[in-house]
């Protein structure tokens, strides 16, 4: 079946500009998870969706960063006056279920999967 | 400090070799602990995932976890050139949505 989806693959932008970034889920899958990876770096968790709502954004590293999703569904994660530090490879990741259900799961993980991501570079 | 410690290698060995991975953290509250393998620009995927402490094997891959010295590692026995990747350590509370990574070792398994 389709896995994780994301687009564009790649893009260049200049400072100061906005961009988004658009994420497919698997289907049927409830929980939407955005990461960044910086060069040389492990991934940086951003935010979580669960259907359409956000119960963690704490990764979010500024207000110009923000996300949405709808239809519990489609991701877009935006960035508002873009700056070089932002450039870096923005994945996204969705599972079945979320990691965390609101009490103990007793070892229970959902497997995240992720996309290929988008590469953005900002000039 | 960061939570978890990851050599970045690169780490270079000899086809059918076997490679230790590892990761070092700090956090106690730590309880599920996972390993993924990434290609060059593709996402990471779950090679393994262990709960509390213990050893698990799939294959090839044993993954370890030493809750008592904060540390945990995988083994690629008979290693491949197709293993050559960059393997991320992850972990994660239980009460949490989020999943903390190691920066990730570069493997390089020379045929």
């Amino acid at each position: 079946g389709a896995g994780v989806s994301q687009s564009p693959s790649n893009k260049v932008t200049e400072k100061g500009k906005d961009v988004e970034l658009r994420c497919d889920p698997i289907s049927g899958h409830t929980a939407l998870y955005w990461y960044r990876q910086s060069l040389g770096q492990g991934l940086e968790f951003l935010i979580y969706f669960q259907g359409n709502s956000a119960p963690d954004k704490s990764g979010l590293p500024s207000d110009r960063f923000s996300a949405e999703r709808t239809g519990g569904s489609v991701s877009t994660l935006t960035i508002q006056r873009t700056q070089q530090e932002d450039s870096a490879v923005y994945l996204c990741a969705s599972s079945l279920g979320p990691l965390w259900t609101g009490k103990t799961n007793q070892g229970i993980h959902y497997e995240q999967y992720f996309g290929p991501g988008t590469r953005l570079t900002v000039t | 400090q960061k939570e978890v410690e990851q050599d970045p290698g690169p780490l270079s060995v000899p086809e059918g070799a076997i490679v230790s991975l590892n990761c070092t953290y700090s956090n106690s509250a730590f309880q599920y602990f996972m390993w993924y393998r990434q290609y060059s620009r593709k996402g990471p995927e779950l090679l393994m995932y262990t709960y509390s402490s213990g050893n698990k094997e799939d294959g090839r891959f044993t993954a370890q976890v030493d809750k008592s010295s904060k540390y945990i590692s995988l083994f690629i026995r008979d290693s491949q050139p197709s293993d050559s990747a960059t393997y991320l350590c992850a972990m994660r509370m239980d009460s949490s949505y989020k999943l903390i990574f190691g920066s990730g070792t570069r493997l390089l398994v020379r045929p």
